[in-house]
């Protein structure tokens, strides 16, 4: 049972949009940052979003974060096929002094 | 570029001390939080846990009784410990940079049998 809570997986066609939730608690999501991975399969997990909505050198716009509360979310927009794998949300949990992660989403591209 | 490399047994019995290390080449391991997170195949990650050179050190709080993480700066190497492993510990097991992690290992598979 993981900390924070994602949903199982999402889908959407080619070039649509899609966003994945994240939801937590006010010992982590509510007051630390929120960073978001994208693992493809048989691959180290990639840093796409980190501070909440801010994106490392390379990754395209087409992703974005945002946080409200104690809840996070992934935006992907113009989506290909590329973007098929499992993506993770996580952060700081100050009650646990321990980092905790989601319990990741599959998304599909139709 | 930081690139980190993680190596140990593949293969560990139940009961035994699971030790990996992680060698960081492209940068010190003086500065930065530097963390270990497994994933067991099919499922999500698992935060294990990090260290700041300062002597920061914190844990997962349900691995915390048999985790220890160290560090030996002179070979600019990290290292995990974990005690009385079982099979739930089979894992991918990979060492990363930050508090954010932003920089991965490629990860090596550690399976629990006898």
């Amino acid at each position: 049972q993981s900390v924070l809570t994602q949903p199982p997986s999402v889908s959407a066609a080619p070039g649509q949009k899609v966003t994945i939730s994240c939801s937590g608690s006010s010992s982590n999501i509510g007051n630390n940052y929120v960073f978001w991975y994208q693992q493809l399969p048989g691959t180290a997990p990639k840093l796409l979003i980190y501070d909440s909505n801010t994106r490392p050198s390379g990754i395209p716009d087409r992703f974005s974060g945002s946080k409200s509360g104690t809840s996070a979310t992934l935006g992907i927009t113009g989506l290909q096929t590329g973007d098929e794998a499992d993506y993770y949300c996580g952060t700081w949990d100050s009650s646990l002094s321990a980092g905790v992660f989601g319990g990741g989403t599959k998304l599909t591209v139709l | 570029q930081v690139q980190l490399q993680e190596s140990g047994p593949g293969l560990v019995k139940p009961s035994e001390t699971l030790s990996l290390t992680c060698t960081v080449s492209g940068g010190s391991i003086s500065s930065y939080y530097w963390s270990w997170i497994r994933q067991p195949p099919g499922k999500g990650l698992e935060w294990i846990g990090h260290f700041y050179n300062s002597g920061i050190t914190n844990y997962n709080p349900s691995l915390k009784s048999r985790v220890t993480i160290s560090v030996d700066t002179s070979k600019n190497q990290f290292s995990l410990k974990l005690s009385s492993v079982a099979a739930a510990d089979t894992a991918v097991y990979y060492c990363a940079r930050g508090l954010t992690p932003s920089y991965w290992g490629q990860g090596t598979l550690v399976t629990v049998s006898s």
